[in-house]
């Protein structure tokens, strides 16, 4: 049972636009920044937002993130097939003392 | 480039003990914390805990406290977790991660390629 609530799966065509929603609380989201994390099928995570909203170098800006009270979500815009994978959010939690993930979301491109 | 090697895989029996080792490259390595994740086969990423590399000082997710023991040794500049009394359940690939030190993690933002651990009699 993740502490942050994803949709179990996102899809689109080839060129449209996806949102993908992380909500928590208070001692996670509403407090703490949030990260977005891409698992390509087979291969470990990757870092695409970091604070909310920044996105490290090499990180397209067709990925963009955002933050409001206590949810964030990601967006991914031009969709391709190679965004097929599994997204993570993931933020401190002040009252587990832990880093948390939420339950994750497949981005499927039709 | 950055970069996280990690030991291969490991098949173990339940009530045994496994550890894991983590190589840092190409930065300064007391610069970072090393976090652990884990994910089972077909779930999602699990946070284990970190340790410190500056000073050994370890933070472990409550569900693991007294059955993981994470360390560093810097004349190697290399992490490891160990996790004992396995079971079948602890069958998960194993990741390292850098994490930035601060009190409140705020990000994740260098991963190793993974650990496969599987538990079985």
């Amino acid at each position: 049972q993740s502490v942050l609530t994803q949709p179990p799966s996102v899809s689109a065509a080839p060129g449209q636009k996806v949102t993908i929603s992380c909500s928590g609380s208070s001692s996670n989201i509403g407090n703490n920044y949030v990260s977005w994390y891409q698992q390509l099928p087979g291969t470990a995570p990757k870092l695409l937002i970091f604070d909310n909203y920044k996105r490290p170098s090499g990180i397209p800006d067709r990925f963009s993130g955002s933050k409001s009270g206590t949810s964030a979500t990601l967006g991914i815009t031009g969709l391709q097939t190679g965004d097929e994978a599994d997204y993570y959010c993931g933020t401190w939690d002040s009252s587990l003392s832990a880093y948390v993930f939420g339950s994750g979301t497949k981005v499927i491109v039709l | 480039q950055f970069h996280l090697v990690q030991s291969g895989a490991e098949v173990k029996k339940p009530g045994a003990s496994v550890k894991v080792s983590c190589k840092p490259s190409g930065y300064t390595f007391s610069s970072y914390d090393i976090g652990w994740v884990r994910q089972a086969p077909g779930q999602g990423l699990e946070w284990m805990g970190r340790v410190s590399t500056y000073n050994g000082n370890t933070n472990y997710a409550q569900k693991f406290q007294g059955r993981v023991t994470m360390t560093t040794d810097t004349s190697t500049t290399t992490a490891f977790m160990e996790l004992r009394s396995l079971r079948s359940d602890d069958t998960a690939v194993y990741y390292c991660a850098r994490v930035d030190p601060s009190p409140t993690v705020t990000t994740v933002d260098l991963w190793g390629q993974g650990t496969l651990v599987t538990v079985s009699s």
